[in-house]
């Protein structure tokens, strides 16, 4: 069975501190794995990492896989009240036999920044 | 503006009713999907259809039903069969081309509560 394990599963900072979110995973026929931010409503799209060692960047947040370990890290720098949000891994694998993909969800990280 | 809807935003379900969920995407996407989402849990995978007139069971399956006679469109109905209906339910579509996912773009949700 597919598992994608997030840690933390919540985390309180203060502003301005940089904060890392980690993402492990274990899938047969693995594609890709994204990070989703959701604040009160659905998941808004972050990243997508499909090689290992390839950063990329947004802004404060940054992201890169290891598909050698089977983990990916988000990082976010100068964190702000307006990052406070649940991040979401998720890693998408082909369904076997379905010709199709599936995408995995971990459970989350809520990440809370106080002023 | 290109996007998906959902509706409604919140819904209300008694005892042995069946209620339906709208998803209206105008995105193109070949691919859509819809998820529960519970209290300290990931997201879960209810249906997804990958091509008009076709669908398939996700993890969750049971107690629900879904149509997809138009690309736009892919309700999900959920039953009098499934026990524990409450929960935030995501509808989401991707481009799905070639046979490999794209991205996965989320619309707004619909809360479901049972009286």
């Amino acid at each position: 069975e597919d598992k994608v394990v997030q840690s933390p599963l919540s985390l309180v900072v203060h502003e301005g501190d940089t904060v890392t979110l980690n993402c492990s995973y274990e899938v047969t026929n693995f594609r890709s794995l994204l990070w989703y931010k959701q604040e009160k409503k659905a998941p808004t799209f972050l990243f997508m990492l499909t090689s290992s060692g390839i950063e990329k960047k947004s802004g404060r947040l940054s992201s890169i896989l290891d598909k050698k370990e089977l983990f990916s890290i988000l990082n976010i720098t100068a964190t702000q009240t307006g990052d406070s949000a649940i991040y979401l891994c998720a890693v998408e694998a082909l369904l076997s036999g379905a010709g199709s993909y599936q995408l995995t969800f971990g459970k989350g990280t809520k990440l809370s920044v106080i002023p | 503006d290109g996007g998906i809807t959902q509706s409604p935003k919140y819904l209300f379900r008694k005892e042995g009713q069946n209620v339906t969920l709208s998803c209206e995407q105008n995105l193109n996407h070949d691919a859509m999907y819809w998820y529960r989402q519970d209290p300290g849990q990931g997201l879960r995978l209810i249906y997804y259809s990958q091509i008009v007139n076709d669908f398939q069971k996700g993890d969750i399956a049971e107690g629900y039903s879904v149509s997809r006679e138009k690309k736009e469109s892919f309700p999900l109905t959920v039953t009098s069969a499934q026990k524990n209906p409450t929960a935030f339910y995501l509808c989401a579509s991707s481009r799905n081309s070639g046979g490999t996912q794209e991205t996965q773009y989320f619309g707004p949700g619909t809360r479901l509560l049972v009286l």
